[in-house]
């Protein structure tokens, strides 16, 4: 149990479906994050929470939009997806503000997202 | 170097053995090199947290190393057990960014 959990593990949608992917820390931590995991490619980042505004898009289409409505949850919004977005989505949470990259993350399980 | 680059990409080791992965990161504007542990259907797990050119940490039967004059990390795990199997991830982060870099990772099998 880390402390983030991540709803649901598995997500299977067609490419004009609405859905989003939730997250919840319960760490009492600050910063939020969203990362997508692509076979055989590193962790990519996509959003950051700091104190619950976004402090950075990493050039993320418009299709997946991000959503944290407090410091404890996080969601991503996906809409009109492409093929090529089929990957593990993984939250995280930190201690850190933006700006202060030396506390570790920690991460949920991940939703596994298959697009038709 | 621009991006996290670890090597080697996979390794296999028998029980027992002592085995130790790299990892290379631009050095320039250095703040935090971080190393994760991640077993398969389970979550990244941070291992350490490292910011200091030389320092050194230790947890169990895992240490790392860092130097950040020349961009580089090694972890290091003496007497690889399987329960030791998993992707090692390392991430690096720069001044004024919450963002971490991440190279594709060390998988690492542990065989009985």
């Amino acid at each position: 149990e880390t402390g983030v959990t991540q709803t649901p593990r598995h997500l299977v949608m067609g490419m004009t479906n609405k859905k989003s992917l939730k997250c919840e820390q319960h760490l009492g931590h600050n910063a939020m994050y969203w990362y997508k995991q692509s076979a055989k490619k590193p962790l990519e980042l996509m959003f950051v929470y700091s104190l619950e505004e976004r402090v950075e898009n990493n050039s993320v289409p418009s299709r997946f939009s991000p959503e944290c409505p407090n410091s404890s949850h996080l969601f991503l919004h996906l809409h009109t997806l492409q093929p090529e977005d089929s990957a593990l989505y993984l939250c995280a949470s930190s201690q850190a503000p933006a700006g202060s990259g030396n506390q570790p993350q920690h991460f949920g399980d991940g939703t596994r997202l298959s697009i038709l | 170097i621009l991006n996290v680059e670890q090597s080697p990409q996979s390794l296999h080791v028998q029980e027992g053995d002592s085995t130790n992965f790299t990892c290379s990161f631009p050095s320039s504007n250095f703040y935090a090199l971080h190393w994760y542990r991640w077993e398969t259907a389970k979550s990244p797990e941070a291992l350490f947290v490292m910011t200091l050119n030389g320092d050194e940490k230790k947890k169990g039967r895992i240490s790392a190393t860092l130097n950040t004059k020349e961009g580089y990390s090694y972890l290091y795990i003496k007497g690889s057990q399987p329960e030791d199997s998993a992707t090692y991830l390392c991430a690096h982060s720069s001044y004024n960014t919450d963002k971490l870099i991440f190279g594709t990772g060390t998988r690492l099998q542990v065989f009985p």
